[in-house]
């Protein structure tokens, strides 16, 4: 079963813009990463969060986690052609595998 | 600092017959996984090492496919026989700890079934 689901499944936006992109999961988690996916390569890790933390920055990226709710959002302020990507939310659960979500589709135009 | 190398880069076979993959973790890092993706999905887990011993292979098709970490460092992934579902994009990735915290991934290799 699918642990963490992100949301919107695409998201298309102008370069400057900010793009927010949410991560919902399903059972309590250690830690949620973000990685992002550049078309044809492998993924690159952009930020971890751990479960007692609320709140991450790092350079442009800004990312909340809401226990709670369970969910987790991605914000990348000020947007460039080059954030164009998928990005995608991994929870890491007791049982220590990491899952991946279906990721978010980012496209940022020029 | 190497990165995670991965070969070949693309791949086509017809059903039924086996295939084979190469990694090379980043030197030094203990834990090296293999993911297997499907066009549009997320990376889903099919066995993790740590050195040379499997701590997580629950979620690999073990009548088709296998792997070996010989010596704790390079890895093999092998398919046979191949399935048409067996298509997607095979990526290997490595880390330091047993934490599974930041892990680096390769480019992968496209299997592309027949």
């Amino acid at each position: 079963s699918q642990q963490g689901e992100e949301d919107p499944q695409a998201l298309s936006i102008q370069e400057g813009e900010n793009a927010t992109m949410n991560c919902s999961y399903k059972t309590s988690i250690n830690n949620l990463q973000w990685y992002r996916q550049n078309s044809g390569r492998g993924l690159v890790h952009l930020i971890l969060i751990r479960s007692n933390e609320r709140e991450k920055h790092s350079g442009r990226l800004r990312v909340t986690l809401d226990t709670s709710k369970k969910s987790s959002s991605l914000l990348i302020t000020a947007s460039r052609a080059a954030d164009t990507a998928s990005y995608f939310c991994a929870t890491l659960t007791s049982g220590s595998r990491l899952t991946f979500g279906e990721g978010t589709q980012l496209t940022v135009n020029p | 600092e190497a990165g995670v190398a991965q070969s070949p880069r693309y791949k086509i076979i017809e059903k039924r017959q086996s295939v084979a993959f190469w990694c090379n973790p980043i030197s030094g890092h203990a834990t090296l996984y293999w993911y297997q993706q499907i066009l549009g999905q997320g990376p889903k887990l099919l066995i993790q090492f740590q050195n040379n011993g499997v701590v997580d292979d629950s979620q690999l098709p073990k009548d088709r496919f296998s792997a070996e970490r010989l010596k704790g460092v390079d890895s093999t992934l092998k398919i046979q026989p191949a399935k048409l579902e067996d298509s997607a994009v095979y990526l290997c990735a490595s880390s330091s700890g047993q934490s599974n915290e930041k892990l680096f991934f390769g480019s992968g290799t496209q299997l592309s079934v027949l």
